[in-house]
C-alpha cells in the first residue's frame, strides 16, 4: 500500500499564478484533510472532506479551493497565489466511524514557495 | 472548547538522558482520542500512538512511554535514554465525539534536540 501520496514534492510559483496540489490515498479512508505548516509552526487546517462530494472549511480556507469527486482523491487548488501561501502542505486521511477514529495518515508534504 | 497545549516550545538534552514532553488538553467531548506524532528534520509526520479516553492504561513501547491522566487532562510522552535519532518536533493531537468527530486539533509542537 502506498498510503497517502502527494505531488509535487516541491514547487515554485509566481505571484498571481494558480496551481493544484494533488493528493490520493489507497486506504479507503472516508475523511481527508489539507493542512499547512509554516516554518517553525504547527499545523493549520485548510479544508477537509467527510466523503466524496462533501467538503468543508477549516481554520484558514481563504485563497484555496478543494473538491472530492472520488474517495481516493482530494486536490487542493491555489488561485492567484500570494507570498503568504509559501508553506509546506500536508494531505492526510483517516477512517472515522462508529468504531472510532483511526490516526491521521499523512502524505510526505509539498513544499511550496510563492515569489 | 477543543484545545491542545504543548507548553514546552523547545527542549535540549544530552544523549541517554530521559525526557518528558507535556501535553494538556481541553475538550467537551465525552469520548475522545489523543495522538502523538513525530516530525523528524526530514519533514514527514509519523504516527506514534493513539489513546482512547476510556482506556487510562499507560503504554510502553521500547524507550517510549505515555502517561494518560484524565484527572489532570494530560497525555505526557517520555523518552527513556534518549538518542540523537529522537531529535524531532513532536505534536500532540486530539479528536472526539460527539462535537469534534471530524477534526483533529494539534498542539503547537515541542522541538526536542538530543545532543551527543
Amino acid at each position: 500500500n502506498a498510503g497517502v501520496t502527494q505531488t509535487p514534492k516541491f514547487h515554485i510559483l509566481k505571484i498571481g499564478q494558480s496551481m493544484t496540489l494533488q493528493c490520493t490515498q489507497d486506504m479507503n479512508h472516508n475523511y481527508m484533510y489539507w493542512y499547512r505548516q509554516d516554518p517553525g509552526m504547527g499545523l493549520k487546517l485548510i479544508y477537509y472532506s467527510v466523503g466524496a462530494g462533501i467538503t468543508d472549511k477549516g481554520e484558514v480556507p481563504n485563497g484555496y479551493n478543494v473538491s472530492r469527486s472520488t474517495t481516493e482523491d482530494f486536490p487542493l487548488r491555489l488561485e492567484l497565489a500570494a507570498p503568504s501561501q509559501t508553506s509546506v502542505y500536508f494531505c492526510a486521511s483517516s477512517l472515522i466511524g462508529q468504531g472510532g477514529h483511526s490516526p491521521l495518515h499523512f502524505g510526505n508534504g509539498t513544499r511550496l514557495t510563492v515569489t | 472548547a477543543q484545545k491542545v497545549t504543548q507548553a514546552q516550545t523547545e527542549i535540549s538534552v544530552v544523549e541517554k538522558e530521559d525526557v518528558t514532553l507535556d501535553c494538556v488538553y481541553e475538550t467537551r467531548d465525552t469520548t475522545y482520542y489523543l495522538f502523538w506524532y513525530k516530525q523528524p528534520p526530514s519533514g514527514e509526520l509519523v504516527f506514534l500512538i493513539r489513546r482512547n479516553s476510556f482506556d487510562e492504561q499507560n503504554e510502553i513501547s521500547g524507550r517510549y512511554s505515555w502517561n494518560f491522566q484524565k484527572s489532570t487532562s494530560s497525555f505526557n510522552f517520555t523518552i527513556t535514554a534518549s538518542q540523537v535519532v529522537d531529535s524531532a518536533v513532536y505534536f500532540c493531537a486530539l479528536s472526539g465525539y460527539p462535537y469534534n468527530f471530524n477534526k483533529f486539533y494539534f498542539g503547537s509542537g515541542t522541538k526536542l534536540n538530543v545532543k551527543p
